[in-house]
C-alpha cells in the first residue's frame, strides 16, 4: 500500500468559511479515501473516490481527484465548529486491503 | 448497527506487566486491522486478518506483540512484557472485503494504553 501525504498539516479557519485540504500520493491508484479524527475518537471514512471519477459529492464535502498530477483535494464548505478535527487521505492500489495513513491535516473552525 | 467495540478504553499498567487490548468487529465483516497511533510516528498498520488468519503481519515492531483472532468476533493485541515506549493508542479496525478490495475501513474509539 502506498502512504498520502496531506497538505497543509495545520489549518485555521472562521466558521462559515471554506476549508480545503490537499492530498498527494506517488504511483497509480485505484481509489482514494479521505477520513476525519476527532479529538480522542477513532477515524471516520468521509468519502471514497475511485480513480476514473473526478469528483464527488457528499453533503457539504467536495473531493477532486487529479490522477495525472497524483493529487486529491477535500472541500469542506461553510465549516462548522464541529468540522474541527484531522483529515486523512489514503491511496489505495487494486486489490489492496491495507490502508497507510499519513499525519493528516488538522483543522480548527473557530466560532 | 453497533461499530466496532475496543476494551479497555483506557489502560494504565507498570512496564513488564502483560497487556491484553480486546476488539469486537463490525458482524459481517471479513477484515480486521491493528494500527498504533502516536504524535511521533502518526498511524501505523500492526497486523490484519481476513477470514481470522494473519495475512500481514510485518508491522508488528517486536516479538513482544502478538495477535489473534480465533473465531470472526473477536480479536485480541497482547503485549508481554510491555515497555513505557509501547504508550500509545491502539485502534481495531474492520471491513468487508466484497465486492472489490479498498472498502471503507469502521474503526474503533481506540485504547490509550500508558506505561509506566
Amino acid at each position: 500500500s502506498q502512504q498520502g501525504e496531506e497538505d497543509p498539516q495545520a489549518l485555521s479557519i472562521q466558521e462559515g468559511e471554506n476549508a480545503t485540504m490537499n492530498c498527494s500520493y506517488k504511483t497509480s491508484i485505484n481509489n482514494l479515501q479521505w477520513y476525519r479524527q476527532n479529538s480522542g475518537r477513532g477515524l471516520v471514512h468521509l468519502i471514497l473516490i475511485r480513480s476514473n471519477e473526478r469528483e464527488k459529492h457528499s453533503g457539504r464535502l467536495r473531493v477532486t481527484l487529479d490522477t495525472s498530477k497524483k493529487s486529491s483535494s477535500l472541500l469542506i464548505t461553510a465549516s462548522r465548529a464541529a468540522d474541527t478535527a484531522s483529515y486523512f487521505c489514503a491511496p489505495s492500489g487494486a486489490g489492496s486491503y491495507q490502508l497507510t495513513f499519513g499525519k493528516g491535516t488538522k483543522l480548527s473552525v473557530i466560532p | 448497527d453497533a461499530g466496532v467495540i475496543q476494551s479497555p478504553r483506557h489502560e494504565v499498567t507498570e512496564m513488564g506487566q502483560e497487556v491484553t487490548l480486546r476488539c469486537k468487529p463490525i458482524s459481517g465483516h471479513d477484515y480486521l486491522f491493528w494500527y498504533r497511533q502516536t504524535m511521533m510516528r502518526g498511524l501505523e498498520l500492526l497486523i490484519y486478518f481476513n477470514n481470522n488468519v494473519p495475512i500481514d503481519d510485518s508491522g508488528m515492531p517486536e516479538d513482544r506483540f502478538s495477535a489473534k483472532m480465533p473465531n470472526a468476533s473477536f480479536s485480541t493485541l497482547k503485549i508481554q512484557p510491555s515497555e513505557p515506549r509501547d504508550s500509545a493508542v491502539y485502534f481495531c479496525a474492520s471491513s468487508l472485503g466484497r465486492p472489490r478490495g479498498n472498502q471503507p475501513q469502521h474503526f474503533g474509539d481506540g485504547t490509550r494504553l500508558s506505561i509506566l
